[in-house]
């Protein structure tokens, strides 16, 4: 089983709709992530959390929120989805301690299309 | 953190070494280059990391400059598993992962 699990994989909603985006995490990593990759663009950072009660914003938090439920779970909400939030997620986790390498853990992707 | 400038894309030979190049000139002291890649559209994956001197692991070897305005990513033998797009990426390890991931280079590895 992935280490990080992203549900779902693939979803089509209409513009206006409320679209969350699932992460889990079973690598005990303090820190987590939302990016978003646009065809053939690089990831761009949407929110990131540090911890339970720490929520930050990344450079594209607009028209987005997230939820830390846990240190496994961070959510993504798109409260309206429009159709230029079309794009593959990304959900990401670090560790922090230890030998730190400055790693980043990714899932495997959600796939979002706003018709 | 400091921008990167890479080729939009290159090719490789199967079972030879692949070079990707890097530019950082605006990087500061403190700062670390990163490199991941991503195959067709999966998660990125981390390759390998520095801050000055060079680095080599079971996948990759890092080369950076003296100066640090420039690095090198290896791939000694290049197989086609290795096509995918490679990111350089710079970033203070205070920043606390919050890595920025530019366009890349597209790598190309053929028979």
């Amino acid at each position: 089983d992935a280490d990080v699990t992203q549900t779902p994989r693939n979803r089509i909603t209409k513009t206006g709709k409320r679209i969350m985006l699932e992460c889990s995490q079973t690598k005990g990593h303090d820190r987590m992530y939302w990016y978003r990759q646009d065809p053939g663009l690089g990831l761009r950072l949407i929110y990131y959390s540090f911890d339970v009660k720490d929520i930050n914003k990344g450079e594209i938090s607009d028209g987005y929120s997230v939820s830390r439920q846990a240190q496994a779970k961070f959510s993504l909400s798109l409260e309206s989805a429009i159709p230029n939030q079309t794009a593959l997620y990304f959900c990401a986790t670090s560790d922090p301690g230890g030998p730190y390498t400055g790693e980043l853990f990714f899932g495997e992707g959600s796939r979002l299309t706003v018709l | 953190d400091a921008k990167t400038t890479q080729p939009p894309s290159m090719d490789c030979a199967e079972g030879r070494a692949a070079n990707l190049p890097c530019n950082h000139s605006t990087i500061s002291g403190n700062e670390y280059v990163y490199w991941y890649r991503q195959i067709h559209s999966q998660g990125p994956q981390y390759i390998i990391h520095g801050l000055k001197n060079n680095e080599t692991n079971e996948m990759a070897s890092l080369i950076i400059t003296e100066d640090r305005k420039s690095s090198t990513l290896i791939l000694p033998h290049a197989t086609l598993r290795d096509t995918a797009v490679y990111y350089c990426i710079v970033s203070l390890k205070a920043a606390g992962n919050k890595l920025t991931f530019g366009g890349g280079t597209r790598v190309l590895v053929k028979p």
